[in-house]
């Protein structure tokens, strides 16, 4: 079975500081596919990054960066200096070789001014 | 460019009514995907077209008709809905489906807020 768990429901932080987004998951599958997207208050789900299973080397892009632990079955993502315009719900999600993406429940972050 | 186009963006429809949502892209993909997604909770899987045939239908009930006339458009049809089927309806797109790599990127639309009064 596959399984999605973001267990932080909401975070609130003052513009500038940084946050991580967890996300941990389940599957048996040896190879399968992590993603995270981002749904602004317009809706549109926005592709962040995707990782496979075969590769665990972080990533960095801007201030946005991910840590995929296989020994955790995690992949969290980091944002350094935040800002206003990060205030999204942010969805990690889980996809076999089938494109099936499992979402996790959704974190809400809210960067305040 | 990795947009995909939804209209309308809102629409209100009362139970007898017959609506259609409607889902465009230009990337060339030739997987297209309804989610449905209900307030606070992530989106779910209704279907999935693969080379415009019918993959996935995720046991959606039958008010619920999607249609694939050609690669670039994918249409939901509406008939008959309840109160409890207002939503937020999220179209996406990948290259393909049932592959893996960068093929199995999925692309969102901004969605279609449905209200069913």
């Amino acid at each position: 079975a596959q399984k999605v768990t973001q267990a932080q429901t909401e975070i609130s932080v003052v513009e500038k500081e940084d946050v991580t987004l967890d996300c941990v998951y389940e599957t048996r599958d040896t190879t399968y596919y992590l993603f995270w997207y981002k749904q602004p208050p317009s809706g549109e789900l926005v592709f962040l990054i995707r990782r496979n299973s075969f590769d665990e080397q972080n990533e960095i892009s801007g201030r946005y960066s991910w840590n995929f632990q296989k020994s955790t079955s995690s992949f969290n993502f980091t944002i350094t200096a935040s800002q206003v315009v990060d205030s999204a719900v942010y969805f990690c999600a889980l996809s076999r070789n089938n494109n099936d993406m499992r979402f996790g429940a959704g974190t809400r972050l809210t960067v305040k001014p | 460019d990795t947009e995909v186009t939804q209209t309308p963006k809102h629409l209100v429809m009362g139970m007898t009514n017959k609506k259609s949502l409607k889902c465009e892209q230009h990337m060339g993909h030739r997987a297209m995907y309804w989610y449905k997604q209900k307030a606070k909770k992530p989106p779910e899987l209704m279907f999935v077209y693969s080379y415009e045939k019918l993959s996935i239908n995720e046991s959606v009930p039958s008010r619920f008709s999607p249609e694939c006339p050609n690669s670039s458009l994918l249409n939901l049809h509406l008939h008959a809905l309840q109160p409890e089927d207002s939503a937020l309806y999220l179209c996406a797109s990948s290259q393909e489906y049932g592959l893996g790599g960068s093929m199995n990127i999925q692309y969102f639309g901004a969605g279609t807020r449905l209200s069913v009064l």
